[in-house]
């Protein structure tokens, strides 16, 4: 019973190289997004999407792509890492689809570093 | 725009003290208001799930409460293993159900 599973746990970057970072989930959840959090901003959504083949941009787009090509994958994309990309980032799920279905599962989370 | 907002930044009580923790929103048409848990160097973990003013839940020490406005989590005698954040989340019904974060409220239980 994992749950929502983030790949790497950590990782540090150069500028200017580029990464993924994949979340799975097995709880067959349609909605899944992608946060990160950094000291004093709270958890800041960068984009989500509401089922396979969908994504949408949040809050903190700039910089990062994401793809939802299968149901219970969700995927992080940096092209061009930056510092201000150091953060810690968490992948979430929900099933979605109205009340009493909105809670949101997370992973573990990935701590990034860029030099 | 929607808007959580958590008070205070950080809360030192001492083991067996009571205390509540504040989390204020705004959003536009509240589908839901939750409560994490989240532990140094871990995911937020989830506690309680809100739909509506008056509602009430319940889970060991915790107790989480809704009003119109506001959001409270009472802790009742806590316990050293109560020491974590708490980061309340509100749910409008626009923007296909994403949640907004409010910036937590780190709880120290000194023994």
């Amino acid at each position: 019973n994992a749950g929502v599973t983030q790949t790497p746990k950590f990782r540090v970057l150069k500028t200017g190289q580029s990464m993924t970072l994949l979340c799975a989930q097995d709880m067959n959840h349609e909605y899944m997004y992608w946060y990160r959090q950094d000291p004093g901003m709270g958890l800041r959504l960068i984009h989500y999407s509401v089922g396979e083949g969908t994504t949408a941009k949040g809050e903190v787009p700039d910089g990062y792509n994401v793809s939802r090509l299968k149901k219970q994958n969700f995927l992080l994309g940096l092209e061009s890492a930056a510092p201000s990309q150091t953060s810690v980032y968490f992948c979430a799920s929900s099933a979605g689809g109205g009340q009493g279905r909105g809670e949101a599962f997370f992973g573990q989370g990935t701590r990034l570093t860029v030099v | 725009e929607d808007q959580v907002t958590q008070s205070p930044e950080a809360l030192r009580l001492q083991e067996g003290e009571s205390s509540s923790l504040n989390c204020s929103y705004t959003v536009s048409g509240l589908r839901g208001l939750f409560w994490y848990r989240q532990d140094p160097g871990k995911g937020p973990e989830f506690l309680f799930t809100l739909y509506s003013a008056g509602e009430e839940k319940e889970k060991e020490r915790l107790k989480a409460t809704l009003t119109k406005k506001e959001s409270f989590l009472h802790i009742t005698a806590p316990k050293p293993e109560d020491s974590a954040t708490y980061l309340c989340a509100a749910q409008g019904i626009q923007g296909a159900q994403k949640l907004v974060f409010g910036q937590g409220t780190r709880l120290t239980i000194n023994p």
